[in-house]
């Protein structure tokens, strides 16, 4: 079955970029996800990408997709003090059931 | 506009109660999930529903049973609860299909400690 794995850790400037990465093992994911985790609360989808693409960009998140390698990114430009929480990766493998990474703590010091 | 709700946010109980974890959605959405989050393990699958009535294990059923007798209301529950079953429980609902990762909104999770 699909395996999602993730850095546990990140701290930032405020300022700066962020990316966290992912890799996972199940090419047949239709699509690839992100979801924010912040304090207290379930998970929000921030975004996602399509398995044809190869980057996809909204406002200050890019996503890039390296299928060869099965890496997944998403790169946060001028993170700000509001984007620290957890970030957790998702595919859904052949089964259509998501799997979730175990999740990155972004950690944003102003 | 809140969409999926568990009703409970914090729980404390006594290691062999039974215990309910009780999930409502208001999207009419097929797709019902149990998670726990624990840290460093991310998410984990312990059953799913994709219609009335109807339940499917995920990857850690072990010591959990569910119920869907209705399409809004998804209940976990603790047989005899236990040390290693203090967690954070999510509840999520979703339509269905490969796309469901669009579509799936989550609460804002239970704190379970078992004592």
């Amino acid at each position: 079955g699909e395996d999602v794995e993730q850095s546990l850790f990140l701290s930032v400037r405020e300022g700066d970029s962020s990316v966290i990465n992912c890799t996972y093992t199940d090419s047949s994911s239709t699509y690839l996800y992100w979801y924010k985790q912040e304090p207290g609360a379930g998970l929000q989808l921030l975004t996602y990408i399509f398995s044809n693409m190869d980057m996809k960009q909204d406002q200050r998140l890019t996503v890039l997709l390296n299928k060869k390698d099965k890496h997944l990114s998403l790169r946060i430009a001028d993170t700000q003090t509001g984007d620290s929480a957890i970030y957790f990766c998702a595919g859904t493998g052949n089964t259509g059931k998501l799997i979730f990474g175990q999740g990155t703590t972004l950690q944003v010091k102003p | 506009d809140v969409k999926v709700t568990q009703s409970s946010r914090y729980l404390v109980k006594r290691t062999g109660e039974k215990v309910f974890l009780e999930c409502v959605q208001d999207m009419d959405h097929e797709n019902m999930f149990w998670y726990r989050q624990d840290p460093g393990l991310g998410l984990r699958l312990i059953y799913f529903s994709y219609d009335v009535k109807m339940k499917e294990k995920g990857d850690i059923p072990e010591g959990y049973s569910v119920s869907r007798e209705k399409k809004e209301r998804f209940s976990l529950i603790l047989e005899s609860a236990s040390t290693n079953q203090t967690s954070m429980y999510l509840c999520a609902s979703s339509l269905p299909g490969r796309s469901s990762g669009n579509t799936i909104y989550f609460g804002e999770g239970s704190w379970l400690t078992v004592v």
